[in-house]
């Protein structure tokens, strides 16, 4: 159980285009998600809270209009590169609190690799 | 906020040897401390988690250990195997109930 999906894997987009990243919580219900993004052989940045029907809740530093999240349900949410540029090259996962485990118990997705060309 | 630092960075150990990764954490209020596994290019998984209650847990080869008056934590791995090899992360839920991350350990299992 508590299995999260994230698509897609892999994307390759042009300059200036937008991306979007779904996750969802396959099995359970997430009120919580979480985004990070990791670059080569670093470790993962938390980027954002995703709160189900609510604004997300951003970390310092990170542009909260370059990276649009939505939560428009219990089991997913979005995440969209506005505006990609090459620097926003990168692995982004996402990530959901397990259900009845209390504290910070999560499930991984399998991240998307984002190319901007 | 939490600040994790994780050592070492890189580790390499002959196969069937220990290994062990250290963590340090600045926030005393934090009260749960999973340790992930990441294969390249594949997500992080949890191996073993310990919560600010218990001082040791253990299942099978993994065994963690948490000091709070130090605020440090560590993983043991013994008899280590070739499939051992990936990078591991600490974390830790700080005040702000949000997980933070150690900046990784790659573990290196020589045949």
């Amino acid at each position: 159980g508590a299995v999260v999906s994230q698509h897609p894997s892999r994307v390759i987009c042009k300059s200036g285009t937008s991306v979007k990243i779904e996750c969802r919580s396959l099995d359970f219900q997430a009120t919580t998600m979480f985004w990070y993004r990791q670059f080569p052989k670093k470790s993962l940045m938390l980027m954002a809270t995703s709160n189900e029907g609510s604004k997300a809740t951003y970390e310092q530093g990170v542009e909260k209009d370059k990276f649009l999240i939505n939560h428009a349900s219990l089991t997913l949410s979005t995440l969209t590169v506005t505006s990609a540029h090459p620097e926003d090259s990168s692995f982004y996962i996402c990530s959901a609190r397990r259900p009845r485990t209390g504290a910070n118990v999560l499930t991984f997705g399998a991240g998307s690799r984002l190319t901007v060309l | 906020g939490e600040n994790v630092e994780q050592h070492p960075s890189t580790l390499s150990v002959q196969e069937g040897d220990s290994a062990v990764i250290k963590c340090t954490y600045s926030d005393s209020a934090s009260n749960y401390f999973p340790w992930y596994k990441q294969e390249l290019g594949k997500r992080p998984q949890l191996i073993i988690d310990i919560r600010s209650n218990v001082g040791e847990k253990k299942d099978q080869r993994i065994a963690v250990t948490l000091n709070k008056t130090a605020k440090h934590f560590s993983l043991h791995i013994t008899e280590t195997q070739p499939e051992d090899s990936a990078v591991y992360f600490c974390a830790a839920t700080g005040s702000a109930r949000q997980l933070t991350f150690g900046s990784g350990t790659q573990l290196t299992v020589l045949p």
